[in-house]
């Protein structure tokens, strides 16, 4: 079975722009959840999708936003880009929503300019 | 918020000695827990993970025991091996039935 599968792998931006993630998550699964990860942070809870309804949010502005697609594929959307957005953006598939084994991708490795 | 710590941030062992990884979680009523491993340039990899309804479950080389008392989750990994060095993360699943992640234990296995 494949496993969970961001693209693009790397980006690099500028200030102001805006950035679209993508996220397959593992055939079956339909719970998909973003998170942020950086050095001084650590792993931060963005939001959660789940049959196509986001169920959970994080502490993040609304610069950060998500849809999920009804073959449970995802996208993450960043707008008005900051420095500080730079990070590992990582998407976590599992069958459902809380006690489920979660899987998480690659990642996508976002810099800001 | 949802507070899941390690004790330690580092940890250095001799390749085929037994690690043990620490962490402390704050939320009583979160009921799974998973532990991650992540190496440099990859994503957070599923090792194993309990429910709070047992205290103990091994897997392979790993076994992770759960102290629900006071709050500890711990992470051992049998004769440790070079390619397990990376990061640990534990998390839990708590408050508004997210995952709650700690700030990573980084391993070094010295051959």
């Amino acid at each position: 079975k494949a496993g969970v599968t961001q693209t693009p792998r790397y980006l690099i931006k500028t200030r102001g722009q805006q950035v679209t993630l993508s996220c397959s998550p593992i055939s079956g699964h339909r719970s998909v959840s973003w998170y942020q990860q950086t050095p001084g942070q650590g792993l931060q809870f963005l939001f959660e999708y789940f049959s196509e309804t986001q169920r959970n949010k994080g502490n993040f502005p609304g610069r950060f936003s998500g849809r999920q697609f009804s073959n449970s594929r995802s996208e993450m959307n960043v707008s008005t880009l900051e420095l500080g957005d730079s990070a590992l953006y990582l998407c976590a598939s599992s069958l459902g929503r809380g006690s489920y084994e979660q899987y998480f991708g690659p990642g996508t490795r976002l810099t800001v300019t | 918020g949802e507070s899941v710590g390690l004790h330690l941030p580092t940890l250095s062992v001799q390749e085929g000695d037994n690690s043990i990884i620490n962490c402390a979680y704050s939320n009583s009523a979160s009921d799974y827990f998973i532990w991650y491993k992540q190496e440099s340039g990859k994503g957070p990899q599923f090792i194993i993970d309990i429910r709070s309804n047992m205290d103990k479950r091994q897997g392979q080389r790993v076994t992770v025991l759960l102290n629900k008392t006071v709050k500890h989750l711990s992470l051992q990994i049998a004769a440790t091996q070079p390619g397990d060095s990376a990061v640990y993360f534990c998390a839990e699943n708590g408050a508004g039935n997210q995952f709650y992640f700690g700030t990573g234990t980084s391993l070094t296995v010295i051959p």
